[in-house]
């Protein structure tokens, strides 16, 4: 089983260009979600979508995109890259429509570097 | 709102040894908790997860938390630790009856000394 797939895995950027993570889940999901890991600061949240056609803002939203293509594909998408925007992404599925006793699956992350 | 606190950004135990990994909440409502482990170059995995109904919770690779209301914690435990457990550990929770996004705590990494 698939579960979350990110593409691509790695990627380095020069400050102003502009790229697109892609992310799909085949668990049929409602629910997926965003975020950006950096060391010492934990998970923080850029954008989620709560079903097909809705997409919210997160904790981090600033410099960022995001499009709920269909039910399984989730994209983010940075306009004009810039050092701090270093990260490793993650994105994540729940099956919860709402419910919150649903846990978070995820992806294994793209490594994304900007010089 | 709620919030989570991981004690210890770092946990150094030798194999064999208990594992004892920390995690305080504070939530307005009865909370659900998650504990997930992320190994590296990998994302999130979920250990296990308290809901409802009997407060001390067994996960995958002999894992184990106990909900205590009363002290607002969710640790984490394991009797022996093995050298493959060595990883980042999050501590999560979302409040009942709310919203479902969850707040992560900064995760605590565990290493583990032959």
């Amino acid at each position: 089983n698939a579960g979350v797939t990110q593409t691509p895995k790695f990627q380095v950027l020069k400050t102003g260009q502009s790229m697109t993570l892609q992310c799909a889940q085949d668990m049929n999901h409602n629910s997926m979600y965003w975020y950006r890991q950096d060391p010492g600061m934990g998970l923080r949240l850029i954008y989620y979508s709560a079903s097909e056609g809705t997409t919210d803002k997160g904790e981090v939203p600033n410099g960022y995109n995001v499009s709920r293509l269909n039910k399984r594909e989730f994209s983010l998408r940075l306009e004009s890259a810039a050092p701090s925007q270093t990260s490793v992404y993650f994105c994540a599925s729940s099956g919860d429509g709402g419910v919150s006793n649903q846990p978070q699956h995820f992806g294994d992350g793209t490594r994304l570097s900007i010089l | 709102a709620q919030s989570v606190t991981q004690l210890g950004s770092h946990v150094s135990v030798s194999e064999g040894a208990l594992v004892l990994l920390r995690c305080n909440y504070s939530s307005s409502v009865p909370p659900y908790l998650f504990w997930y482990v992320q190994y590296p170059n990998q994302g999130l995995q979920l250990l296990l997860k308290y809901t409802t109904g009997a407060t001390l919770v067994k996960g995958i690779n002999g894992f184990e938390a106990e909900f205590k209301k009363s002290e607002t914690s969710f640790h984490l435990t394991k009797p022996s630790a093995h050298m493959s457990d060595a990883a980042e550990y999050f501590c999560a929770v979302t409040p009942s009856g709310g919203s479902y996004i969850p707040t992560f705590g900064r995760g605590t990494s565990l290493i583990v000394h032959p």
